[in-house]
């Protein structure tokens, strides 16, 4: 059945590196996926759109340079988080909609930066 | 602009009691989309429901019912005789055309306790 997975599930980096997450629609094509970030106890905040084809969609207060987003093809989204901070650690979860319009969510990535 | 509330930050129950988890929603269009999520510790946001705004039939899938009023605005989700394995995060949100993304309502921690 259809599935978004996404990869690493944790990641833990120095300060500085840059970090890259996979987010893949599995047995469903996506031509839009969404990524969230979501602080401890706290809702899911919407940074971007990824458009497969086209530039990816920030919203207000996200950086975009720091915040890499490639739509690489029907199945496939990257968030590379750029020279990360510790102020980056969190946990990133992605969304595709499936052909009959429901979000499906990964499992979400928790990223720490030291 | 799209809104959606949860007022109980926190739910607390003894295993096998009922418990509801409102949802109040607000919204100008008139098409538009409400879901549920379940989000356990694991933090993978899993789908539990999603109803559309012309269809306000109440739906009950084994201990789950939701009830749709559209003169409240309300989407509330009951859990009956409720089960350790259901203590999670529970999220409503709403999807319209005009934002075309999904609006979260800050979520309710449901704690069941044996």
């Amino acid at each position: 059945g259809a599935v978004v997975s996404q990869h690493p599930s944790r990641v833990i980096c120095k300060s500085g590196t840059s970090v890259k997450i996979e987010c893949r629609s599995l047995d469903f094509q996506a031509t839009t996926m969404f990524w969230y970030r979501q602080f401890p106890k706290k809702s899911l905040m919407l940074m971007a759109t990824s458009n497969e084809g086209s530039k990816a969609t920030y919203e207000q207060g996200v950086e975009k340079d720091k915040f890499l987003i490639n739509h690489a093809s029907l199945t496939l989204s990257t968030l590379t988080v750029t020279s990360a901070h510790p102020e980056d650690s969190s946990f990133y979860i992605c969304s595709a909609p499936t052909p009959g319009l429901i979000p499906l969510f990964g499992p979400g990535t928790r990223l720490t930066v030291l | 602009a799209q809104k959606v509330t949860q007022a109980q930050t926190e739910i607390s129950v003894v295993e096998k009691e009922d418990v509801t988890l409102d949802c109040v929603y607000e919204t100008r269009d008139t098409t538009y989309y409400l879901f549920w999520y379940k989000q356990p510790p694991s933090g993978e946001l899993v789908f539990l429901i999603r109803r559309n705004s012309f269809d306000e039939q109440n739906e009950i899938s084994g201990r789950y019912s939701w009830n749709f009023q559209k003169s409240t605005s309300s989407f509330n989700f009951t859990i009956t005789a409720s089960q350790v394995v259901d203590s999670a995060v529970y999220f409503c949100a709403l999807f319209t055309g005009s934002a075309r993304q999904l609006t979260f309502g800050s979520g309710t921690q449901l704690t069941v306790l044996p």
